[in-house]
């Protein structure tokens, strides 16, 4: 079974133009969520879909960031326009049906988004 | 709110010896879920364990323990005998029943097994 997969694996722009990171899931999860890492911080968590439908994005850090899940498959995040500050790496990971706390998430390599 | 502390940024063992990860994590709700995950050098995060609040016994899983100690809020992770594979940057997480519903992490552990 393939795992949570991410393209691109990275990306470098300057600041003010457009990126957008996919994320395919595993085969069959509903749920699928975004997390950003930002040098030195923690992971945090952006947003989580149940298959199309936003769940929760409490996380998102500003209306610079969309999130779409056409369809309730894969999953697009794009950042526009891109400042310094969203330098990081994107992590997507999915689980499976029933939005539960107890689920596991599986996780994919991430994007590593570079602003200049 | 809740959060999750690990404390030590950076751990260097030489191979064989046993070396322990710590978590310590803050929450108000009864309920929780406390995760690890490994990030080896290729980037994704590998699910390790998941433990629910309610059941406290410890785990093994050959080289691989976890002690979870609700009285201190601590969910320490331990590698006997650790190999030079081990090397990877580790993770504790935690999510409640309430609140959002992504992981909260902690800022991850580095753990370097010296040949």
């Amino acid at each position: 079974e393939a795992g949570v997969t991410q393209f691109p694996s990275h990306s470098v722009i300057e600041k003010g133009q457009t990126v957008t990171l996919r994320c395919d899931p595993i085969s069959g999860h509903d749920n699928l969520y975004w997390y950003r890492r930002v040098m030195g911080k923690e992971i945090k968590f952006l947003l989580h879909f149940v298959k199309e439908s936003k769940q929760d994005e409490s996380g998102m850090p500003n209306n610079r960031f969309l999130a779409e899940r056409t369809g309730g498959t894969y999953s697009t995040l794009k950042v526009q326009p891109a400042e310094l500050e969203d330098s990081g790496v994107y992590f997507c990971a999915s689980s499976h049906f029933r939005s539960r706390p107890q689920e596991t998430q599986y996780f994919g390599p991430g994007t590593r988004l570079l602003v200049l | 709110a809740q959060k999750v502390t690990q404390a030590q940024t950076e751990i260097s063992v030489v191979e064989k010896e046993d070396v322990t990860l710590d978590c310590v994590y803050e929450t108000r709700d009864t309920t929780y879920y406390l995760f690890w995950y490994k990030q080896p050098p290729s980037g994704e995060l590998v699910f390790l364990i998941r433990r629910n609040s309610f059941d406290e016994q410890n785990e093994i899983s050959g080289r691989y323990s976890w002690n979870f100690q609700k009285s201190t809020s601590s969910f320490n992770f331990t590698i006997t005998a650790s190999q030079v594979v081990d090397s990877a940057v580790y993770f504790c997480a935690l999510r409640t029943g309430g609140g959002a519903d992504g992981l909260t992490f902690g800022k991850g552990t580095h753990l370097i097994i010296q040949p």
